[in-house]
């Protein structure tokens, strides 16, 4: 099971581009990586997913290097309504797969 | 389409005292799973059906038990509700795919044990 690590908090203000970068150095070949949402108050959603390269949606965008040992979620021009925690997840969601979200990264978005 | 629906939103509980969280998905998914957040301590795993029939311990099981009641239920019960489980707790369900992008989480019940 690829374990993960990305930073407990970052702080932005509005207007930024913000990146949260997570490092996973034991993926595996059918791992694929996702990052989920969470706004205060609210479940986690999901935002994006990619295998390899680049990933954008409207959202956000996903870059992964070609040794997938890390990946980095790219908010462009954040604003307020962006603070929330991010988390990483990588996996390949087989029938061994079990999710764990841990503590993600508390995104906060300043004035 | 309601998604993940769980009862009820908030719960004020005595120590001692049990409850049942419930939990229902209308999106036909095979698995289902409890988390509880904690300030600063992020999402963990209470218990998780893999499938209709079958329930496993997650990371913090203790105090907790689960019933995967059909395909479209799983209630998470407290027998002797401790100040301890003070928590949110997040149902969510899953289809079985390789993207991890079909988790979908309710909107969590907020318990409170005094």
């Amino acid at each position: 099971l690829a374990k993960t690590t990305q930073p407990i908090s970052m702080d932005s203000y509005e207007g930024q581009e913000v990146n949260i970068t997570c490092s996973h150095n034991n993926i595996a070949t059918n791992d694929y990586i996702t990052w989920y949402q969470q706004f205060p108050s609210q479940g986690p959603r999901f935002i994006i997913q990619g295998y390899k390269t680049k990933v954008t949606n409207e959202v956000a965008s996903l870059f992964i290097p070609a040794d997938r040992k890390s990946s980095t979620l790219s908010l462009p021009r954040v604003s307020l309504s962006d603070t929330a925690v991010y988390y990483c997840l990588v996996g390949d969601g087989g029938g061994s797969y079990i999710p764990t979200f841990g503590r993600g990264t508390s995104l906060i978005v300043h004035p | 389409n309601a998604g993940v629906t769980q009862t009820p939103k908030f719960q004020v509980l005595k120590t001692g005292q049990s409850m049942t969280l419930q939990c229902a998905q209308d999106m036909n998914h095979n698995s289902m799973y409890w988390y509880r957040q904690d300030p600063g301590m992020g999402l963990r795993l209470i218990y998780y059906s893999a499938s209709e029939g079958t329930t496993d311990k997650g990371e913090v099981p203790n105090g907790y038990n689960v019933s995967r009641l059909n395909k479209r239920e799983f209630s998470l019960r407290l027998e002797s509700a401790a100040p301890s489980q003070t928590s949110v707790y997040f149902c969510a369900s899953s289809t079985t795919t390789p993207k991890l992008d079909g988790y979908t989480f309710g909107s969590g019940t907020r318990l409170t044990v005094v």
